[in-house]
């Protein structure tokens, strides 16, 4: 079975432009979850979608927005990026949003803002 | 917020050597706890985990043991191999009985087997 899968694997985007990132779970995952990996730091939390709906959000600006489709992919919207958007971003997929939270990793997307 | 504390890197090893990563998380109540690791040019990749007090979590000779009086969730390795090296995180995520906020990451620690 594949894994998570995202894309692109690398983008370079100028200041105050948007960009998009996307993300497939694991075959019968229901829930994804976003995160900020800046260079020499550990994940961190962007959002959690389960079903569709926003489940949980970290303490990000309104400049970041998400959604989930009916066949569980996401995408992450980033508005006037910001030379401190540069990092990997990483989608996460688990079967529940609840206790049992799992999570698998995809390779993520290197965001570089210029 | 919470925070998760791990030891700071880089921490350099002989092969066969014993390891021992230190992790303190600062969640009220029973988080569960996690081990991720990052070999080079890979993704992250969940090692172990432990859901509940005095679980302990095991994996690829790897071991941690949730320790609710001292909020810690150490990482040890009784002999550590060249193929070992790489990031390891410590994590905290929900408690047990569910929630949705997402997995709150220590900064990492680089391990480095040298044969």
């Amino acid at each position: 079975d594949a894994g998570v899968t995202q894309s692109p694997t690398h983008l370079i985007k100028t200041r105050g432009q948007h960009v998009t990132l996307r993300c497939s779970p694991i075959s019968g995952h229901k829930s994804v979850s976003w995160y900020q990996q800046v260079l020499g730091q550990g994940p961190q939390f962007i959002f959690q979608y389960y079903e569709k709906e926003e489940r949980g959000r970290g303490n990000f600006p309104d400049r970041f927005s998400a959604r989930q489709f009916p066949n569980y992919s996401s995408e992450l919207n980033v508005n006037a990026l910001l030379l401190g958007d540069s990092a990997l971003y990483l989608c996460a997929s688990s079967l529940t949003g609840g206790a049992s939270y799992e999570q698998y990793f995809g390779p993520g997307t290197r965001l570089t803002v210029t | 917020g919470n925070s998760v504390t791990q030891m700071e890197g880089p921490v350099t090893l002989s092969e066969e050597a014993f390891l021992t990563i230190n992790c303190t998380y600062t969640a009220t109540g029973y988080p569960s706890l996690f081990w991720y690791v990052q070999y080079p040019g890979e993704g992250l990749q969940l090692l172990l985990k432990a859901t509940k007090a005095d679980d302990k979590g095991s994996n690829k000779g790897f071991e941690a043991t949730y320790r609710k009086e001292t909020t810690s969730f150490h990482l040890e390795k009784g002999s550590v191999q060249v193929s070992d090296s790489a990031v390891y995180f410590c994590a905290e995520g929900p408690h047990s009985g569910g929630g949705a906020d997402g997995l709150t990451f220590g900064k990492g620690t680089h391990l480095i087997i040298q044969p």
